[in-house]
């Protein structure tokens, strides 16, 4: 089992539609969340991190844990073709331990016009 | 303020010879990572600095990879005796502490092995 475990896509979805990202972690300890975009050629762009059960929003980006099911989605509402990219789910391990990231092996959203 | 370079942007070498990639991190950062990604993956950890000791090196594949951090500012990913397999983009990162929660990532380098 993949330690952090994200469907490759792409997730096609018209514009002004809501995209939902979905990520599965396996260590039951895992304690910070992160969600980064990364356009083709370039490096990974921190949009936002959760550490929290519930819904964490930062315009138009809303992050949810749930802990208990070891998930933890990234929602995009008015998607924007300048959304398209790939969204990387990240997970920072637990306490005690070297602050390096995890990451899944992303999703490819594509916003169609 | 600036973000984290890497130089050089692209590097092409031989089978056999050796590389060196450097990251300057962001002003007063002390926390510097190394990724690697590979076509269709997730950056994979390879070494984590804080301040100018190695806190972490438990990603670095085997011991042709090394990388140093004297004065806890630039930091070097030597490669040495390089493998067509360590074509790859080589990502550096740096947080303002080892805890802080935000790693801000350069533009990476390319290293192509021929």
């Amino acid at each position: 089992q993949k330690e952090v475990e994200q469907n490759s896509g792409p997730l096609s979805v018209p514009e002004g539609a809501i995209a939902s990202l979905n990520c599965t972690y396996s260590d039951r300890g895992s304690q910070s969340f992160f969600w980064y975009r990364q356009y083709s050629g370039k490096s990974p762009e921190l949009i936002m991190f959760i550490y929290s059960n519930g819904d964490k929003e930062d315009g138009r980006f809303t992050a949810q844990l749930n802990k208990a099911s070891q998930y933890v989605s990234l929602l995009i509402r008015d998607s924007q073709p300048s959304d398209s990219a790939t969204y990387l789910c990240a997970v920072k391990p637990r306490p005690g331990t070297a602050s390096k990231l995890t990451f899944g092996t992303g999703t490819r959203l594509q916003v169609t016009l | 303020g600036a973000g984290v370079s890497q130089t050089p942007s692209n590097k092409v070498t031989e089978k056999g010879k050796y590389v060196e990639l450097r990251c300057d991190p962001i002003s007063g950062h002390t926390a510097l990572y190394w990724y690697r990604q590979s076509l269709g993956q997730g950056p994979e950890f390879l070494i984590y600095f804080q301040g100018t000791g190695a806190a972490d090196d438990s990603g670095l594949p085997n011991d042709r990879f090394f990388a140093v951090r004297p004065e806890g500012s630039v930091s070097t990913l030597k490669i040495q005796r390089t493998e067509r397999g360590d074509s790859a983009v080589y990502l550096c990162a740096s947080s303002a502490t080892g805890t802080s929660n935000e790693q801000y990532f350069g533009p990476g380098t390319r290293l192509t092995v021929t």
